[in-house]
């Protein structure tokens, strides 16, 4: 219950095709959905979020779609760029107020190459 | 420069050498959390703290202690490594729980 499913494990993509990434959860406690990019030999940093409360969130070249009644959301990158070759990692988290915890999960990670 | 440093970033050991990875971070943040990283499994969570002095575990703890004297600082250690205990560590902090993470550059373990 508090795995992150997360597919393909590898997407290669030409240059300004659409990337996408998707990802299922089944705890439904879960509130805050944060996409990850990570670059080799470097730590992940947080690309773009949403919470369950939007079915779409945007910025710039990156969307992140949410259906919470399917329990799935995934990270559309449009025009992608060989830049944007990266490991992406889907999570989800769920703050647990009352014990002062907080449970976080990751997907197992999507290598993404996009060719010249 | 706000970041979150890891020492050391390579480390090659051996089996039940007492060990202690190091994590600061210079953002005021309250939240640090310790993680894993292995192929095909993503990361994992290890140990978080909400704040000084409170810890708690995460989804893969055993083998492992961390402690949390300072609000900047939260170590990793490792009181009789393993060879199973080889991967790579990321250190990150936030605000509070539940906002954007930051992550440290990691540190690439070997247990032998």
């Amino acid at each position: 219950q508090q795995q992150v499913k997360q597919s393909p494990q590898s997407l290669i993509v030409q240059k300004g095709g659409i990337s996408i990434i998707n990802c299922a959860y089944e705890n439904t406690a879960f509130d805050y959905f944060p996409w990850y990019q990570q670059f080799p030999g470097k730590g992940p940093a947080l690309l773009i979020a949403i919470r369950p409360d939007v079915s779409e969130k945007k910025e710039g070249r990156f969307t992140i779609s949410f259906n919470k009644s399917a329990k799935q959301f995934s990270l559309h990158i449009m025009d992608s760029q060989p830049g944007d070759s990266a490991t992406y990692f889907c999570a989800a988290n769920f703050f647990i107020r009352d014990n002062y915890g907080q449970n976080f999960v990751f997907g197992p990670g999507t290598r993404l190459s996009v060719l010249p | 420069e706000a970041q979150v440093t890891q020492n050391p970033r390579y480390l090659i050991t051996v089996t039940g050498k007492k060990l202690t990875v190091t994590c600061s971070q210079n953002m005021n943040h309250e939240y640090m959390s310790w993680y894993r990283q292995d192929p095909g499994l993503g990361l994992r969570q290890i140990y978080y703290s909400m704040n000084v002095e409170v810890t708690d575990k995460g989804d893969v703890p055993e083998g492992y202690k961390v402690s949390r004297k300072e609000k900047r600082n939260f170590p990793l250690i490792l009181e009789s490594p393993s060879p199973n205990q080889t991967s790579l560590y990321f250190c990150a902090s936030s605000l509070r729980g539940g906002d954007e993470q930051y992550f440290g550059p990691g540190t690439r373990l070997t247990v032998t």
